[in-house]
């Protein structure tokens, strides 16, 4: 069974526009990701937010982390069309399992 | 910096037949992984290898075998493929020692099992 849940599965936005993909995960963590992952591509690493923080920032990346309702969310402002692409939030509750969810898949409209 | 390099990038078999993906990382990273993509799934860890010379079972192991040739190579052998393993698999690697859980991914090997 997967430890982190994706919502929406697809956005649909006008560049622009601000992004929000949201987290839920079952079990506690050490840590989360977030990875994008371009069309018939491998992943590539965003942010990592640890147990302890609570808001990551990074660019035009904005990510928090709710450990009391297990939930994580990444925002992205002011999309570009450059921005289309599935993005994955990964929990890491120790060992070496980090865990993917299903994805999001954002597609910025010029 | 090549980065995580995994080859076949394509690959066609039939039922019964084996394969090996190989993939190899020029990070010098201690742990590497496979994981498989499959539509509306997320990517499932078939094995990893904390450290040259172990590995381990992930959440999708059946019908695949590893290998931690040496700290840099890690190979996946399919040795009876099935239609079910049409997928795409990806090799990453990450430092565990330093306490990074960073991954990094290879481009990705696109299997059909015909």
């Amino acid at each position: 069974s997967q430890q982190g849940e994706e919502d929406p599965q697809a956005l649909s936005i006008q560049e622009g526009e601000n992004a929000t993909m949201n987290c839920s995960y079952k079990t506690s963590i050490n840590n989360l990701q977030w990875y994008r992952q371009n069309s018939g591509r491998g992943l590539v690493h965003l942010i990592l937010i640890r147990s302890n923080e609570r808001e990551k920032h990074s660019g035009r990346l904005r990510v928090t982390l709710d450990t009391s309702k297990k939930s994580s969310s990444l925002l992205i402002t002011a999309s570009r069309a450059a921005d289309t692409a599935s993005y994955f939030c990964a929990t890491d509750a120790g060992g070496f399992k980090t865990i993917f969810g299903a994805g999001t898949r954002l597609f910025v409209k010029a | 910096n090549a980065g995580v390099t995994q080859t076949p990038k394509f690959q066609v078999l039939k039922t019964g037949q084996s394969m090996t993906l190989q993939c190899a990382q020029d990070m010098n990273h201690n742990s590497m992984y496979w994981y498989r993509q499959d539509p509306g799934m997320g990517l499932r860890l078939i094995y990893y290898s904390a450290s040259e010379g172990t590995t381990d079972k992930g959440e999708v192991p059946n019908g695949y075998n590893v290998s931690r040739l040496n700290k840099r190579e890690f190979s996946l052998r399919l040795e009876s493929a099935a239609p079910s393993q049409t997928s795409v698999y990806f090799c990453a690697s990450s430092d565990r020692v330093t306490g990074s859980t960073e991954a990094f991914f290879g481009q990705g090997t696109r299997l059909t099992v015909v």
